[in-house]
């Protein structure tokens, strides 16, 4: 299976809200709500933002909110923080009982 | 405080052998999944494979299988990854995940590894 798809790059001003989106199909993002995100700074591991589509783990920031219709997944950040500025990944669970990232999106705060 | 520490990358040869080792602590191993996912330079994540809690199932991505083989020692709290029949484009920094729970189903990676970097090259 092909890895999910994202956009390569967004932008924002800090303050601003922005969406990226993740596009698969209907054997993995459709299928299931066992969609999650993760944020990955500059040398550093992946941390986990959001799980199964929506859920926002202990820790992460009200921010952060996702939300999935049909094949598409989207991860929104509202309040922009030039913290912020990291790569994002989403991640699905496939009826292959595999799990593939999308390409990551590099969140440029201005 | 949940810890995984990955060990073993290095330099290797194409067509050598490597294994990664990831020691855990901070949680009851053995009633977590755990999985290692690979990032090549400048690239995206990968998933690489992934075993149960109690070993007995274990999955792997179609770029490793039938080289690449994972296991656990849940006594000593330890995940490895055996690497055989290595190619260039195995270079990457390797993570040790945590999975939500002990079946390799819905995953999400709640704990990541500092990441050990493998090299393949001649």
């Amino acid at each position: 299976q092909s890895a999910l798809t994202q956009p390569a790059s967004v932008s924002g001003s800090p303050g601003q809200s922005i969406t990226i989106s993740c596009t698969g199909s209907s054997r993995d993002v459709g299928a299931y709500r066992y969609v999650s995100w993760y944020q990955q700074h500059p040398d550093r591991a992946p941390k986990l933002l959001i799980s199964d589509v929506s859920n926002r783990p202990s820790g992460v920031s009200i921010r952060f909110s996702g939300s999935k219709s049909g094949n598409t997944a989207s991860l929104t950040i509202s309040g922009l923080q030039t913290e912020d500025e990291a790569v994002y990944y989403c991640s699905s669970y496939a009826t292959n009982s595999h799990v593939l990232f999308g390409g990551g999106t590099k969140l440029t705060v201005l | 405080e949940v810890q995984l520490v990955e060990s073993g990358g290095g330099l290797v040869q194409p067509g050598g052998s490597l294994r990664l080792s990831c020691v855990a602590s901070g949680f009851t191993f053995s009633n977590f999944a755990m999985n290692w996912v690979r990032q090549a330079p400048g690239k995206g994540l990968e998933w690489v494979s992934g075993i149960i809690g109690g070993g007995g199932d274990t999955k792997y991505g179609d770029s490793v299988k039938g080289r690449f083989t994972i296991s656990r020692d849940n006594s000593e709290k330890t995940l490895y990854l055996q690497m055989d029949s290595l190619r260039v484009e195995d270079t990457a920094v390797y993570y040790c995940a945590k999975d939500r729970w002990e079946l390799l189903r819905g995953n999400y990676f709640d704990y990541w590894g500092q990441g050990a970097l493998v090299t393949v090259s001649s």
